[in-house]
């Protein structure tokens, strides 16, 4: 099993051009999660979905958009990128809640985007 | 606002003494508590997951939950210099799709 994917690793970015983070998993989980880490600030919840066609908004949800056409796909679209958005994205899957409570998350490797 | 607590660090200890990292959350009503390692410039890796108060031992490391002081911690023992890492506390603080609040992680120094 690959896990969680994402790709690209590294991309920079001008202000005002978009792009689309992608992030497959291959492990069957119907939860799926998009975070954002700045320096000293922890991981922001950015949307996250519970299934294919279901999507919905987290914390810091304000200038991206996201899609859930399958259960391994869950790409995030940034659309007139700003330089505050530079930051570390990870996207993260879950199998959800077993008897006990949450499983925890499996994390992709993480996409660095710079906005310049 | 929901939120996670966790000191920054760095917590230097030397190799071989016990880490001791601690995380407070806000919301009573948490019902799974985690945490994940994460190595710079890596991703975050799940290391243990508690859900009930007491501790949880899982070879060098143990999980302590308290509810009532609303307050869970990480122990690591004969810490390595591999150790050093930021260790990110995460709660999940009900609400749909399992979703997961994180601290900022604290920064450990294990020295020679």
């Amino acid at each position: 099993n690959a896990g969680v994917t994402q790709t690209p690793k590294f991309r920079i970015l001008k202000i005002g051009q978009s792009m689309t983070l992608q992030c497959t998993q291959d492990m069957n989980h119907n939860y799926m999660y998009w975070y954002r880490q700045d320096p000293g600030m922890g991981l922001k919840l950015i949307y996250y979905s519970v299934g294919a066609g279901i999507t919905d908004k987290g914390e810091v949800p304000n200038g991206y958009n996201v899609s859930r056409s399958t259960t391994e796909d869950f790409p995030l679209r940034l659309e007139l990128a700003a330089p505050s958005q530079t930051s570390v994205y990870f996207c993260a899957s879950s199998p959800g809640t077993g008897s006990r409570g949450n499983y925890g998350y499996t994390f992709g490797s993480g996409t660095r985007l710079t906005v310049v | 606002q929901k939120e996670v607590e966790q000191n920054s660090g760095p917590l230097s200890v030397p190799e071989g003494a016990i880490a001791s990292l601690n995380c407070t959350y806000s919301d009573r009503g948490s019902q799974s508590f985690f945490w994940y390692r994460q190595y710079s410039g890596k991703s975050p890796e799940l290391i243990m997951s508690i859900y009930s108060n007491g501790d949880k031992e899982d070879g060098r490391f143990t999980a302590q939950l308290n509810k009532a002081s609303q307050y869970v911690s990480l122990l690591i023992r004969d810490s390595q210099p591999s150790d050093s890492a930021t260790y990110l506390c995460a709660v999940n603080m009900g609400g749909t799709a399992s979703k997961l609040t994180f601290g900022t992680g604290t920064r450990l120094q294990v020295t020679l």
